[in-house]
């Protein structure tokens, strides 16, 4: 499978715990995002990555959330002191810029479900 | 800032049919890119379609068609000849100027189809 990949798929947890999720961007992809969903809404953009660079952060991404992309590959995402408010599903994304045709297609990976109990 | 709108909360359509799926948009940026994505319950979101705001012509996939009207910033998707399969949510969203990467989601469409 070439497409991007979440792990673990689905994180019950206990408030005040912390939980890291990994992601697996398609191998020649230069950029990686991470995006929220909550349920009944889309995604919300959280942060991404030009290899081993964040470039962005949304006001979403709480001092509780760190990301990382140490070696410009895969990346983790890590929630401490997790609240129930942190449940939904986590997002990855990757996408290679600039592209071929300039389309800069943006493709997810079939995300991480968090409960926070 | 950027807005993307669907006011469509349900669709239901009849197996083969034709559906057409709502999305306006809301920019200053003079170049942006529009997406849609379908979303089934287990949850990953499945690119479909491309339209840049230079295109000349509309995109087309398959039997999935983006229906491009810049003036009225609208950029509907039309799914032709609908399949069980297709039942699933679709997002319409924007991605703004090139130094602006994030995307931009609607609410989303619950698209189902009746056999």
């Amino acid at each position: 499978d070439t497409g991007v990949s979440q792990n673990p798929r689905h994180k019950i947890t206990k408030r005040g715990q912390n939980v890291t999720f990994r992601c697996d961007p398609i191998s020649e992809h230069n950029r990686l995002y991470w995006y929220r969903q909550t349920l009944g809404q889309g995604p919300e953009f959280l942060t991404y990555f030009q290899n081993e660079a964040q470039l962005e952060k949304s006001r979403l991404l709480s001092d509780r959330f760190s990301a990382e992309r140490p070696k410009g590959s895969f990346s983790t995402l890590e929630i401490q002191r997790t609240e129930q408010g942190d449940s939904a599903m986590y997002l990855c994304a990757s996408s290679q810029y600039p592209s071929a045709g300039g389309g800069h297609t943006i493709y997810f990976g079939e995300g991480s479900w968090l409960t926070v109990v | 800032a950027q807005k993307i709108t669907q006011t469509q909360p349900g669709m239901f359509v009849q197996e083969k049919e034709a559906v057409t799926l709502d999305c306006t948009y809301d920019t200053s940026d003079p170049s942006y890119g529009l997406f849609w994505y379908k979303q089934p319950s287990s949850g990953e979101m499945i690119f479909l379609i491309y339209q840049g705001s230079y295109d000349q012509q509309n995109a087309t996939e398959g039997r999935y068609s983006l229906n491009f009207q810049k003036a009225r910033k609208s950029a509907n998707l039309v799914i032709s000849a609908s399949q069980l399969g297709d039942s699933a949510m679709y997002f319409c969203a924007m991605r703004g100027s090139m130094g602006a990467q994030k995307l931009v989601f609607g609410q989303g469409t619950r698209l189902t189809i009746n056999p």
